[in-house]
């Protein structure tokens, strides 16, 4: 596609259970960010990819939340043990360079954790 | 570290009336500065972009900011405000080199006919 795809678009699930969340970023891009939108908040920064690995991971809450993204063009985030504070809109961001600073941002995977 | 402070979660404006809404950042070195706009149920979109050079940026639609070394700001301003302008904008700033980029909090715009 065009642009920047995101599934689940919405995906509710019980406190305590595993999920994964898909970003499928622009074709060529090789930067990739991962941000979590809570409601009136601005977009929080989580993890950046430049490739295949992590670049910046100074954002991720605690070790429930990991991302990856093995071949340098899907990634995935997933969070273990959700708790209900995890409920927000996850939102994936794709540039095709890292140093102009300009994202491109899928729609978003909105969570609730019940 | 950097941050962004938008000033006012919610502005109001009378259609064709100036829209002004405010953002200041900080930063310990030359920022990278950004308008984002989310319309409803869209994802975040790039209005404008400061990095170098002149420091009056012009986006899409018709908006424009204004980068202020000493006072920290950028504001994003249009000169007639159009019901389709309706919407959240987001002030952003990353480091030189742009690799994390940090978020205000949000405005958002009503346009009032």
């Amino acid at each position: 596609g065009a642009g920047v795809s995101q599934t689940p678009s919405n995906k509710v699930t019980e406190k305590g259970k595993y999920v994964e969340l898909r970003c499928d970023p622009i074709s060529g891009h090789t930067a990739l960010y991962w941000y979590r939108q809570s409601l009136g908040q601005g977009p929080e920064f989580l993890i950046y990819f430049q490739g295949t690995g992590a670049a910046d991971d100074s954002g991720l809450p605690n070790d429930r939340f990991f991302a990856v993204r093995p071949e340098g063009s899907v990634s995935t985030l997933k969070i273990q043990r959700t708790e209900r504070g995890d409920s927000a809109v996850y939102l994936c961001a794709s540039s095709p360079r890292a140093d102009t600073g300009e994202l491109f941002f899928g729609e978003g995977s909105r969570l609730t954790v019940l | 570290a950097q941050s962004v402070t938008q000033l006012g979660s919610h502005v109001s404006v009378s259609e064709g009336a100036l829209v002004l809404l405010r953002c200041n950042y900080s930063s310990s070195v030359p920022p990278y500065l950004f308008w984002y706009v989310q319309y409803p149920n869209q994802g975040l979109q790039l209005l404008l972009k400061y990095t170098t050079g002149a420091t009056l940026v012009k986006g899409i639609n018709g908006f424009e900011a204004e980068f202020k070394k000493s006072e920290t700001s950028f504001h994003l301003t249009k000169p007639s405000a159009h019901m389709s302008d309706a919407a959240e904008y987001f002030c952003a700033v990353s480091n030189t080199g742009g690799f994390k980029t940090i978020f205000g909090a949000g405005t958002r715009l009503f346009v009032k006919a």
